[in-house]
């Protein structure tokens, strides 16, 4: 079966601006949570989407937001980069309870 | 929030050695799983395991989850083994993931 998909893999943009990214999970899977990960301050959980439902949420800013839709893609969005924001965003995919999360590849987002 | 602390962070090994990878966590938790991260950043799922012992091949855990702690034991241990291990755990998909341990296997 088909992995996760995020796209797109790599992104260069500039301070001040916004990003979206986009992560397809695997075919009947409804829960799809972003993860932002630094060398600085490793892997830390974003917000967890269930049936197009913000279900969980961490500790970020309101700058970063997330969306859901009816397919179960998602989509995460960052206003008004900045430079801290350079990482790599991981999306993961599972069919609810948790036991079967899978990983997409990434997006690397770099801001300068 | 759930504290997560994996030790060693760093372990170098000779192909061939085993090694045991620790996760200690600060409260009860429904969902306990091992990652392994790549060199080119992709986390593959290695375990689920809240509870218990599983094994797939060289590779096997055990969470021991009324003293919360995981174990995760790599045996025969191979060049392709290096990266990084993460433990991540939480309730349902509310995950925390640990710094991680280190793993690099010389041939």
């Amino acid at each position: 079966k088909a992995g996760v998909t995020q796209t797109p893999r790599y992104l260069i943009k500039t301070r001040g601006q916004q990003v979206t990214l986009s992560c397809s999970p695997i075919s009947g899977h409804r829960s799809v949570s972003w993860y932002q990960q630094t060398p600085g301050q490793g892997l830390q959980f974003l917000f967890e989407y269930f049936s197009e439902t913000q279900r969980n949420k961490g500790n970020f800013p309101g700058r970063f937001s997330g969306r859901q839709f009816s397919n179960s893609r998602s989509e995460m969005n960052v206003s008004t980069l900045e430079l801290g924001d350079s990482a790599l965003y991981l999306c993961a995919s599972s069919l609810g309870s948790g036991d079967d999360y899978t990983f997409g590849s990434g997006t690397r987002l770099t801001v300068v | 929030g759930i504290q997560v602390e994996q030790s060693p962070p760093d372990l170098i090994l000779q192909e061939g050695a085993n090694s045991t990878l620790r996760c200690n966590f600060s409260d009860s938790v429904n969902n306990l799983q091992w990652f392994h991260q790549n060199p080119w950043g992709q986390l593959i799922n290695l375990f689920y395991i809240p509870s218990g012992t599983k094994q797939n091949g060289r590779l096997s855990a055990t969470t021991v989850a009324t003293e919360r702690y995981s174990l995760l034991y790599i045996s025969s241990s191979q060049t392709t083994d290096s990266g990084v291990y993460f433990c991540a755990l939480g309730r349902n998909n509310d995950m925390r993931f640990g710094a991680g341990t280190r793993l690099t296997v010389k041939p």
